[in-house]
């Protein structure tokens, strides 16, 4: 079965450089979740969006932006980039309506080391 | 404010069965998730619960008491492939989960 798929797995960036995360989910799942992972932490939220339209706002920063298509993938965007956001970024995606944000299904992650 | 608690470790024998437990303290609850993660691989969707009582998948069962703002993963016959983070989580608004600190299990033969 077609799982989320996640693009690129690693990335290696400078400082104040800018990033694009991207994100296809199963097909026929419209809606997308955005969430950054440290090293043995939770998965914090960062946005979803639900049928292209931004749904729900997490912890994301100003300095970061995202969006979903026509075509259902999304795109994350990080600008100025710091130490602090290396981490593991995790892409979900679950079918249609409220009652299927409990159940979500995770690409396999972005790596983004900023040195 | 919106949380969820369960133990940071939990260690367990092969074959044995071993409980996680989890309370949340929120308003507008709609029910309680489990997700498994393996060190660097992605979280997966394990079980959920909206209503009281148990949900039995495989050697997975989860389980949720909304009076008691309490509900705990049970996995039986464990094995050694079981070793990894088990994080509850409920959703928060339409389209958000908020997530627990996650419960590292720890199987030793």
């Amino acid at each position: 079965a077609a799982g989320v798929i996640q693009s690129p797995r690693h990335l290696i960036k400078e400082k104040r450089e800018t990033a694009t995360l991207k994100c296809y989910p199963i097909p026929r799942h419209d809606t997308v979740y955005w969430y950054q992972q440290g090293p043995g932490q939770d998965p914090q939220f960062l946005i979803s969006f639900y049928e292209k339209m931004q749904s729900d706002k997490g912890s994301i920063p100003d300095r970061f932006s995202a969006q979903q298509f026509s075509d259902y993938h999304s795109e994350l965007n990080m600008s100025s980039l710091e130490l602090g956001d290396s981490a593991l970024y995790f892409c979900a995606s679950s079918l249609e309506g409220p009652e299927s944000t409990d159940t979500q299904y995770f690409g396999p992650g972005t790596r983004l080391t900023v040195l | 404010g919106q949380s969820l608690e369960q133990p940071s470790e939990v260690t367990a024998v092969e074959g044995a069965i071993v409980q996680i437990n989890c309370t949340y303290q929120t308003s507008g609850f709609y029910g309680l998730s489990w997700y498994q993660q393996h060190d660097g691989g992605a979280p997966t969707f394990l079980s959920y619960n909206a209503l009281d009582g148990l949900e039995e998948t495989g050697r997975f069962s989860s389980f949720l008491s909304r009076s008691d703002s309490y509900g705990y993963l049970l996995l039986q016959e464990l094995q050694m492939k079981d070793s990894a983070s088990y994080f509850c989580a409920e959703r928060v608004g339409n389209y958000q989960l908020i997530w627990g600190a996650g419960t590292k299990l720890i199987i030793k033969p």
